[in-house]
């Protein structure tokens, strides 16, 4: 079966870093590109950040550019998303997801929809 | 910037009710590239349709998505207690390509 599972979240002050972890199992995570989507306290959905299946293309949110950075280690089937000089406006629940991608000759592409999520981890960034 | 507005804001139905929602997107969304998400109290969101009108996985028939261009409606044809949610579209074609509506809220009436 396939799973997603977030950790690392927890209260954090404002101006500190906090590094959330994506444990995949249940398909080849090597070959799917990831996303990092977050969620505000009775929000909606706010995307925050995607990689590559091979790490070499990331994208940010204008929001968290410069503060956060994606990043992956298919030896642990994990993704990453450390998150620096945390805001206030940063509190939410953060979730992973799997990006369907697809190949064209030689290359492959990120797809930008979601078709596998992981349950999400809280960070509140308070005083 | 595309934008993705959903309507109604809140649906107030009955189960065995037909439930129509509708996304509207500021331009033209390309190749139909518009899914749609559920999404429970508690729960992560997860997908019902893509491409407009593809089920995902293991999403029962009673979902279906339909729309192109600017116009797409998501539609439960009986309602069952369990999917009373809130429900979100995304397009992803184009820019920015992970754009959400801001979701509708399917309440039990």
């Amino acid at each position: 079966q396939v799973h997603l599972v977030e950790s690392g979240g927890g209260v954090v002050q404002p101006g500190r870093s906090l590094r959330l972890s994506c444990a995949a199992s249940g398909f080849t995570f090597s070959t799917y590109p990831m996303h990092w989507v977050r969620q505000a306290p009775g929000k909606g959905l706010d995307w925050v950040a995607v990689i590559s299946y091979d790490g070499t293309n990331k994208y940010y949110a204008d929001s968290v550019k410069g503060r956060f950075t994606i990043s992956r280690d298919d030896s642990k089937n994990t993704v990453y998303l450390q998150m620096n000089s945390l805001r206030p406006q940063d509190t939410a629940v953060y979730f992973c997801a799997r990006d369907p991608g697809f190949c064209s000759g030689t290359s492959c592409y990120i797809y930008w929809f979601f078709d596998v999520w992981g349950r999400g981890t809280p960070v509140t960034v308070s005083s | 910037e595309i934008v993705l507005t959903q309507s109604p804001g809140t649906l107030s139905l009955s189960p065995g009710e037909r439930a129509t929602l509708s996304c509207r997107a500021s331009q033209s969304v390309t190749s139909n590239y518009l899914a749609w998400y559920q999404q429970k109290p508690g729960q992560a969101p997860r997908l019902l349709i893509y491409g407009a009108s593809s089920r995902a996985t293991g999403i029962p028939d009673r979902f279906s998505g339909s729309g192109s261009g600017t116009d797409f409606t998501l539609t439960i044809s009986r309602l069952e207690p369990e999917d009373f949610a809130v429900y979100y579209c995304q397009q992803y074609a184009n820019s920015p390509r992970y754009a959400f509506g801001q979701g509708t809220k399917l309440e039990i009436k």
